[in-house]
């Protein structure tokens, strides 16, 4: 079936530095969201990109959706512990169901 | 603001018992999903429902089933639960299924099944 690669599983980031989490589709998408987790919580949309090669920012956060729309990545810049949590992709291959990536969990050490 | 809402946080059941998994949501969305999270696994779709008594399978449907008599209203039913159901349910609604559907969770439900 089709499957949604997310990598890495597991970041340990001192804070201020940056973080890097990406999506990996072997099938083109229609779209792709992007969801944050914070620890004992529930994920919380961030933010959906459609168009192949765009780019959103908020804040810190940058998002990016490849140009052959197969890959997505969240670049967090200067991360603080309010960061902390997982990031999960959720990539949209045909036109209706959804698929979650795996999960980025983040830990910034203070 | 979108309310998703769960009947508990915290669950604890025998082998063999029927649990039932309640959630509601108040912005009178289309769609309802039910969900399972495990670690390293991320989240794995069980059922879903884009109307009124209409119902879908997800990709893990197997030992659930599900009931959505109300739009507001999606039960998820363990009929006889097995210790590889422990795991935390996550239900989510969006208001529109698809491209536009970016979806609101509720609090979870961390099931324990003994």
């Amino acid at each position: 079936g089709q499957q949604v690669m997310q990598i890495p599983q597991y970041q340990h980031v001192q804070e201020g530095e940056d973080f890097t989490t990406y999506c990996n589709s072997s099938t083109t998408l229609s779209n792709i969201q992007w969801y944050k987790q914070r620890p004992g919580g529930h994920p919380v949309f961030l933010i959906q990109l459609v168009k192949s090669g765009e780019v959103k920012k908020q804040k810190r956060l940058t998002f990016q959706f490849g140009e052959a729309k197969k890959n997505s990545s969240l670049h967090i810049t200067a991360t603080q512990t309010t960061d902390v949590g997982t990031y999960f992709c959720a990539a949209l291959p045909g036109t209706y169901k959804y698929i979650f990536g795996t999960g980025t969990r983040l830990k910034v050490l203070a | 603001d979108v309310k998703v809402t769960q009947s508990s946080r915290y669950l604890v059941k025998r082998t063999g018992e029927k649990v039932f998994l309640e959630c509601v949501q108040d912005m009178d969305h289309e769609n309802m999903f039910w969900y399972r999270q495990d670690p390293g696994l991320g989240l794995r779709l069980i059922y879903f429902s884009y109307d009124v008594k209409m119902k879908e399978k997800g990709d893990i449907p197997e030992g659930y089933s599900v009931s959505r008599e109300k739009k507001e209203r999606f039960s998820l039913i363990l009929e006889s639960a097995s210790t590889n159901q422990t795991s935390m349910y996550l239900c989510a609604s969006s208001l529109r299924a698809g491209e536009a559907g970016w979806k609101f969770f509720g609090p979870g439900t961390r099931l324990t099944v003994l």
